[in-house]
């Protein structure tokens, strides 16, 4: 059964930061990983998809990679900002659908001005 | 630019009690989901439906029954309302179940059972 650990579970930065949020998983058969962002009380918003052919995708400020062989993803953001601060999560796809998704329990990201 | 619509957003119930948890999308996407969000315990699938007319048992169906009403409507139905479903429900959608397209998310409906 896959497993997604996200740690550390919360992360204090000061604004301007570069800061890297980890996502690992315990099948690497997988067709993509995904990286969300929830704010309180609201949905989740896709940030970034990576297929499982991809080493990393970016936007913006932010760029994701993946390596499969280790199981492992990781999340770079880019001279942080109080407006980043939100729950990060990731959700594997090992199942080749879209109701396969395992997600992560999330890093808690906030950002001080 | 509506997405993915939830109704209500907050619900308190008494155990026993039923109640359905309604969600719309506009952006015309064949399939839809419903999730929950327990504290430590990450997003589980409950039901989803992969076109109009279809639906399927996810991780976690146990008490819930769900109905996919047309395109645009996707209904989570609890019939006798218990304690262990206190939690946050997420209704979601996507083109397809393809796994190259991404869902979009409702802002959630928050449901503690007394």
């Amino acid at each position: 059964k896959q497993e997604v650990t996200q740690i550390p579970a919360a992360l204090s930065v000061p604004e301007g930061e570069n800061l890297v949020l980890n996502c690992s998983f315990t099948d690497s058969a997988i067709y993509n990983l995904q990286w969300f962002r929830q704010d309180p009380g609201k949905g989740l918003t896709s940030l970034l998809l990576i297929q499982s052919s991809q080493r990393e995708q970016t936007s913006g400020r932010l760029n994701a990679s993946l390596d499969k062989s280790s199981g492992r993803s990781t999340l770079y953001i880019a001279a942080s900002q109080p407006g980043d601060s939100a729950t990060y999560l990731c959700a594997v796809n090992s199942g080749g659908s879209n109701y396969k998704l395992t997600f992560g329990k999330g890093t808690l990201l906030t950002v001080n001005p | 630019n509506a997405g993915v619509t939830q109704t209500p957003k907050f619900q308190v119930l008494k155990t026993g009690q039923s109640m359905t948890l309604q969600c719309a999308q506009d952006m015309n996407h064949n399939s839809m989901y419903w999730y929950r969000q327990d504290p430590g315990m990450g997003l589980r699938l409950i039901y989803y439906s992969a076109s109009e007319g279809t639906t399927d048992k996810g991780e976690v169906p146990n008490g819930y029954n769900v109905s996919r009403l047309n395109k645009r409507e996707f209904s989570l139905r609890l019939e006798s309302a218990a304690p262990s479903q206190t939690s946050v429900y997420f209704c979601a959608s996507s083109e397809g179940i393809g796994y190259y397209q991404p869902q979009h998310f409702g802002d959630g409906t928050r449901l503690s059972i007394l």
